[in-house]
């Protein structure tokens, strides 16, 4: 199974940026990063995806690093609504698999 | 809006009754998925139906199944619960079964209490 591994907590005060890692080094060339969060009591949600090129949503950026070893995915002003635990996921494949890493539970403080 | 629903949000059981949990989507996706997420852990993929056809994971207990009836429903059933299968059961939707590019859409989970 492709892994990812992420710090287990980070925290950020509100209105600034966060810039969560994710380290892939066994990411296959045709392996999507994906990144999820879950807030508090609820099911995941989708947040970002991408292969090789930076990506940017209304939600957030996610840079890749060149040998797309390792990612980063940036809240531009992280705000109190953003604190959930983030998960960076490869998707493999034809592998049908989606498997969850641990995950980054961001606290933003006020 | 079109959602996954599932329903109880919260359900309790006993120990070694069956119980059943439900999943409803109204996105007419081809894929439904199910997981189990235990206390502070991160979601772990149980199977998935790409419409009738059922797919396994191999370290998934018999003692949990799964039916699809059609398209919108599909059901968790546990046979016999124990006290470790205990957990948040999460139902997702996706277009497809491409996982590296299609985006899932989660429902809000059932918390099961095995007494």
């Amino acid at each position: 199974d492709a892994k990812t591994t992420q710090p287990n907590s980070m925290e950020s005060n509100e209105e600034e940026p966060v810039h969560l890692p994710c380290n892939h080094s066994t990411i296959s060339g045709t392996d999507y990063i994906h990144w999820y969060r879950q807030l508090p009591s609820q099911g995941p949600e989708y947040v970002i995806h991408g292969l090789t090129s930076n990506v940017n949503n209304r939600m957030a950026s996610l840079a890749i690093a060149e040998d797309r070893k390792s990612s980063t995915l940036i809240l531009h002003r992280a705000t109190l609504r953003d604190a959930a635990v983030y998960y960076c996921i490869l998707g493999q494949y034809n592998f049908n698999k989606f498997y969850f890493g641990s995950g980054t539970k961001l606290n933003v403080k006020p | 809006d079109a959602m996954v629903i599932q329903n109880p949000r919260y359900q309790v059981t006993q120990f070694g009754k069956p119980v059943t949990l439900s999943c409803s989507q109204t996105l007419n996706h081809n894929v439904m998925y199910w997981y189990q997420q235990k206390s502070s852990q991160a979601p772990k993929l149980l199977f998935h139906y790409y419409d009738k056809d059922f797919n396994n994971e191999a370290d998934t207990p018999d003692n949990f199944q799964s039916r699809r009836p059609n398209t919108s429903f599909c059901f968790l059933d546990i046979r016999s619960p124990g006290l470790g299968d205990a957990a948040m059961y999460l139902c997702a939707t996706s277009r497809s079964t491409e996982p590296s590019t299609d985006t899932q859409y989660f429902g809000p989970g059932t918390r099961l209490t095995v007494l």
